[in-house]
């Protein structure tokens, strides 16, 4: 499968917890995202990189909450502290941007870590 | 990014055409209108996008008034696979390097029997 992976696909945690998840784009996909979903809700932007750098973070993202992409492949997600709130579906996408040509392919999304804190 | 209204549900008979439609009246001339959907407990998916021409793939075609102010999704025919929540999203394409989407509530289509 060459899509994006997302694990865990699940993950439950004790509120005060830290949690971290990890997002496996597209292989030749430059710019990583990730949203954040709560039931009943479309997703939300919560960051982007393009290769490892991180170009973009929302208001969202509280301090609890950090991005890696350390070599521009992989990204992990963790939130720290974690609260009920936190509770979500966190999604990863990718897409291939090309710099020459100004514009970005679609995104592709992986199917989400479901968190739940309880 | 322009704002979208969409209906909340729609139903479709399976093997019909489903038609969804999407307002989005403050659209700006370099803005594409995209359209993602999602299954229950998976990620939305790409579906189609568009600028002003109408747009066809294996999946859907792209309906987007002269204006630009509305546009309309349709399923030629629909399964039960198809039932999902559509999206419609509008943002800066080609001329642009704003990459996030932003998602609104969208459309739950529910394809029956």
């Amino acid at each position: 499968d060459t899509g994006v992976s997302q694990d865990p696909r699940h993950k439950i945690t004790k509120r005060g917890q830290n949690v971290t998840f990890r997002c496996d784009p597209i292989s030749e996909h430059n710019r990583l995202y990730w949203y954040r979903q709560t039931l009943g809700q479309g997703p939300e932007f919560l960051t982007y990189f393009q290769n490892e750098a991180q170009l973009e973070k929302s208001r969202l993202l509280s301090d609890r909450f950090s991005a890696e992409r350390p070599k521009g492949s992989f990204s992990t997600l963790e939130i720290q502290r974690t609260e009920q709130g936190d509770s979500a579906m966190y999604l990863c996408a990718s897409s291939l941007f090309l710099a020459w040509d100004r514009g970005n392919t679609e995104a592709f999304f992986g199917q989400g870590t479901r968190l739940t804190v309880v | 990014d322009a704002k979208t209204t969409q209906p909340t549900s729609m139903d479709c008979a399976e093997g019909r055409a489903a038609n969804l439609p999407c307002n989005h009246s403050t659209i700006s001339g370099n803005e594409y209108v995209y359209w993602y959907r999602q299954i229950h407990s998976q990620g939305p998916q790409y579906i189609i996008h568009g600028l002003k021409n109408n747009e066809t793939n294996e999946m859907a075609s792209l309906i987007i008034t002269e204006d630009r102010k509305s546009s309309t999704l349709i399923l030629p025919h629909a399964t039960l696979r198809d039932t999902a929540v559509y999206y419609c999203i509008v943002r800066p394409g080609r001329t642009g390097t704003a990459s996030k989407l932003t998602f609104g509530t969208g459309t739950r289509l529910q394809v029956t029997l």
